[in-house]
């Protein structure tokens, strides 16, 4: 079955770090994948989308990797503030051909931030 | 910056209610989806919607689920007989387009079943 695998345990670096999250898939062959922030009790914010075609997209401070070989991704924040404490979600998207899509979701990675 | 409204933002409800949960999804969005998460489990795909019907649905939307586009606007969730196990955070999305876009959620509702 399908598996979507996100460091498990919290990572917590240091204000002006860079803080380095690992998504790993298993059976599956994404069209797209997804980063979302979600912060408690609220809902997942849209960070990066990049295409099975892509190796590296970049937006301000984040950057994120595919490779469709070892079936990862990594997303990277340079220059980390505490503000970016939150928990990272990969989602894994299914576009195809006809009207259908959904996202398959890993579990997150929080992130913790220090001053 | 345009938003997805969910309402109400927690919900209380006695085992075997019927529940609507409500969204206004963006306006020039196309692409509605419900998704809903356990504290402290992944987030899940239950449902997309386009043109008026449903597109897919996964094994968790049974036949206690229904959506409905009521009047071109709101999007809503109802679950018909409530159970313990349905007790989540619910998220409405939204999208612009099918593929090459992420998608804007909620802030969702808590629904807790007693």
């Amino acid at each position: 079955s399908q598996k979507i695998e996100q460091n498990s345990e919290a990572l917590n670096i240091q204000e002006g770090k860079t803080a380095t999250l690992t998504c790993n898939y298993t059976n599956y062959s994404p069209a797209y994948l997804q980063w979302y922030r979600q912060d408690p009790g609220r809902g997942p914010v849209f960070l990066l989308l990049i295409r099975e075609n892509e190796k590296e997209k970049r937006k301000e401070r984040l950057k994120v990797t595919f490779d469709t070989t070892l079936k990862q991704s990594l997303f990277h924040i340079t220059a980390s503030q505490p503000a970016d404490s939150a928990t990272y979600l990969c989602a894994l998207d299914s576009s195809n051909a006809g009207n259908n899509r959904k996202l398959i979701w890993g579990l997150g990675t929080s992130l913790g931030v220090n001053p | 910056e345009p938003e997805v409204t969910q309402t109400p933002s927690h919900q209380v409800t006695q085992m075997g209610q019927e529940v609507i949960l409500r969204c206004v999804p963006i306006s020039n969005h196309l692409y509605f989806y419900w998704y809903r998460q356990i504290l402290g489990q992944k987030v899940e795909f239950l449902v997309s919607f386009y043109n008026n019907e449903i597109s897919e649905k996964s094994e968790i939307f049974d036949d206690q689920f229904s959506v409905e586009r009521p009047d071109g606007s709101n999007f809503t969730l109802k679950i018909r007989s409530t159970k313990l196990e349905d007790s989540a955070m619910y998220f409405c999305a939204s999208s612009e387009a099918l593929r090459d876009y992420g998608y804007t959620f909620g802030s969702g509702t808590r629904l807790t079943v007693v």
